[in-house]
């Protein structure tokens, strides 16, 4: 069965620090990778999106990054964090298909800025 | 331009049946989902309806009417647990998906 990993669960980083957030999915191969962001109260907001290694498609212009180093590993970086980007990031995955995109989320990581 | 609309807040009674609506305007419709999101955790699926009409999955169902832009999520009987955010979601002609705000669901003993 597939799983997928996110870590850290929760961070409270200063204004201006670097940022690192980490996924990896289990018993599948070659999947699509999400990184969202949610706000307080608010819905999904697709940041970035990966078909394969190494390709990696934004949404949203910002000071964040993404890469895919492993077919199965999805990290989201920043050099420096903003207030706003305060918020719960979620990794997704889904099969490599063009026809149905049901979406398998991890865990979330809940990030404070201060 | 894209729009998903979905009520903001619902109350309802323990027991009773609730429907969330979901109304849409996307550049292309390749199917609808709706998940489930309990506070501070992450969205789990429910349902996908891709033709028109009523999918039914035990307490939980769900309709689509193309033509309408439309679709809502049928809970039935009710229990505390179903208290959480109901998320709406279409896959547009990219296969990617654009997600509404959410509907918290508040269930009242």
């Amino acid at each position: 069965s597939q799983t997928i990993h996110q870590w850290p669960a929760t961070l409270v980083q200063p204004v201006g620090s670097p940022l690192s957030l980490e996924c990896t999915v289990e018993g599948t191969s070659n999947p699509n990778l999400y990184w969202y962001r949610q706000a307080a109260g608010r819905g999904l907001q697709l940041l970035f999106y990966s078909v394969g290694i190494g390709q990696i498609s934004s949404e949203v212009p910002q000071n964040l990054s993404a890469s895919r180093p492993q077919d199965r590993q999805f990290i989201l970086s920043s050099k420096k964090l903003l207030l706003s980007d305060s918020g719960f990031y979620l990794c997704a995955w889904s099969v490599p298909t063009t026809d149905y995109n049901e979406q398998f989320f991890g865990p979330g990581t809940r990030l404070t800025v201060l | 331009g894209q729009n998903i609309d979905q009520p903001t807040e619902m109350t309802a009674t323990e027991g009773a049946i609730v429907q969330i609506n979901c109304t849409y305007q996307t550049s292309g419709f390749n199917g609808l989902f709706w998940y489930q999101q309990h506070a501070g955790e992450a969205p789990t699926f429910l349902s996908y309806n891709v033709l028109d009409g009523l999918e039914e999955k035990g307490r939980f169902s769900s309709f689509l009417s193309r033509s309408k832009g439309y679709s809502y999520l049928l809970l039935k009987e009710l229990q505390m647990k179903d208290s959480a955010s109901y998320l709406c979601a279409i896959m547009d002609s990219n296969y990617q998906l654009i997600w509404g705000a959410g509907t918290k669901l508040i269930i009242k003993p």
